[in-house]
């Protein structure tokens, strides 16, 4: 595997629900990605982080908030989500975010908003 | 506006015979170009990438791509098709911003080979 976790592999949540999705990297990085994947469309880029600064919010609506304590791990809180967010949401890591960067990726965590 | 594009959503290929899976993209500077695989229930992972150089470039599995800067192409190719090469494949661009370097990926294309 690629050296990038994700915690919870599968999550089902209703819409007044609070949770959080972890990332967690042991590649040494210094930048760490939220992508959204749905069906028939698509990777959008939802938030980059760069040495722990956020870097690019990618007009992502206020009930997704992510927090990156530290180079290694990057969550991202959900609230009061709809079901349209059902996805599966992938954390990636690189060097830096620098052009020629490779991204890593995670399994993702399969997302289901009832 | 840099843009990904990946004109077949399914390629369906014998085992044994070539592949080619396409991508054309629009950058308003020098591309970087990548590949990723994306098998079921998986995360995406890195095939091949071009940054400079030799415009013919080789990755992992015996995949190659060719860069065609006068066509805006960079498609993905393999001599021999395998049935475990069955997956989903997505061509990426970064291109650099206003906020800093973006990847943008296209669609995707499903590859289909059977024995």
């Amino acid at each position: 595997e690629t050296g990038v976790t994700q915690t919870p592999r599968h999550l089902v949540m209703g819409m007044t629900n609070k949770k959080s999705l972890k990332c967690e990297q042991h590649l040494g990085h210094n930048a760490m990605y939220w992508y959204k994947q749905s069906a028939k469309k698509p990777l959008e880029l939802m938030f980059v982080y760069n040495f722990k600064e956020q870097t690019e919010n990618n007009s992502v609506p206020s009930r997704f908030s992510p927090e990156c304590p530290n180079s290694s791990h990057l969550f991202l809180h959900l609230h009061t989500l709809q079901p349209e967010d059902s996805a599966l949401y992938l954390c990636a890591s690189s060097q830096d975010a620098s052009g020629s960067d490779t991204q890593y990726f995670g399994p993702g965590t399969r997302l289901t908003v009832l | 506006a840099q843009s990904v594009a990946q004109p077949e959503d399914q390629v369906n290929v014998a085992e044994g015979n070539p592949l080619t899976v396409k991508c054309t993209y629009s950058v308003s500077g020098n591309p970087y170009l990548f590949w990723y695989v994306q098998y079921p229930n998986r995360g995406l992972q890195f095939l091949l990438k071009y940054i400079t150089g030799d415009n013919l470039v080789k990755g992992s599995y015996g995949f190659e791509a060719e860069f065609n800067k006068s066509q805006t192409s960079f498609h993905l190719k393999k001599p021999s098709a395998l049935v475990s090469d069955s997956a989903l494949y997505f061509c990426a661009v970064r291109d650099e911003g206003t906020g800093g370097f973006k990847t943008i990926f296209g669609a995707g294309t499903r590859l289909f080979v059977k024995a």
